[in-house]
């Protein structure tokens, strides 16, 4: 499976988007694209995949450059319960998940 | 729907003693369990890939006769850590997939266990 790059933290503030970036840039053609975050002392939950479309849901956004190299997780509008570390995993259907380094985003008051 | 627990949620143990960790799926089947851990400050990594009526598969480096993984139903696995010491001290965390071999992505996580050795 593809290896991801993310930064390894980000700060936002309470009540405006979180853009969390994560590069995949040797991404093969059926490997997805998932996002799961871990709250301090909790296992990982898991937010959303893709493959190639843009993909919403009631936790988060997912969008896919064309040409797959990169992806970025939007919280449209986070909240302190949203610090935590994210991780963006690249793996084919079916493939274990291999957790990375993540980003650890605060979010601030 | 697909809730995973683990039991206990924290455990403090002295050196030497084993300990038991349960981790069910609540209101699925699951084919497979996955036992992680995790070091503070570090990512989760995978331990050993268990699947119900058979011998799990350990990863590289991990200490098959250390860590006993038993998977005897489809709701229920234990991890045990035998003659515990305190550099095993650290974060347990379990996942189950409703499926086997193929769909190893779809996990649901459990919320871990606290593991201090003294």
């Amino acid at each position: 499976d593809a290896k991801t790059t993310q930064p390894p933290s980000m700060d936002c503030a309470e009540g405006r988007a979180a853009n969390l970036p994560c590069n995949h840039s040797t991404i093969s053609g059926n490997e997805y694209v998932y996002w799961y975050r871990q709250i301090h002392s909790q296992g990982p939950q898991y937010i959303i995949h893709g493959l190639k479309n843009n993909e919403t849901n009631e936790m988060a956004s997912l969008i896919i450059t064309e040409d797959r190299k990169s992806s970025t997780l939007i919280l449209p509008h986070a909240t302190l319960r949203d610090t935590a570390v994210y991780y963006c995993i690249a793996a084919r259907a079916g493939n274990m998940l291999t957790f990375g380094g993540g980003t650890r985003l605060m979010v601030k008051p | 729907g697909a809730v995973v627990s683990q039991h206990p949620s924290w455990v403090i143990c002295k050196s030497g003693t084993s300990v038991k960790i349960e981790c069910r799926s609540l209101d699925f089947q699951a084919t497979t369990m996955f036992w992680y851990r995790q070091f503070p400050k570090q990512s989760l990594m995978l331990m050993a890939t268990s699947n119900e009526g058979s011998k799990a598969t350990y990863e590289q480096g991990v200490e098959k006769d250390k860590f006993l993984i038993n998977h005897a139903s489809l709701t229920l696995s234990t991890l045990t850590v035998t003659s515990a010491h305190p550099e095993d001290s650290s974060f347990y965390i379990c996942s189950a997939s409703p499926w086997g071999e193929g769909s190893y992505n779809e996990q649901f996580f459990g919320p871990g266990t606290r593991l201090t050795v003294l």
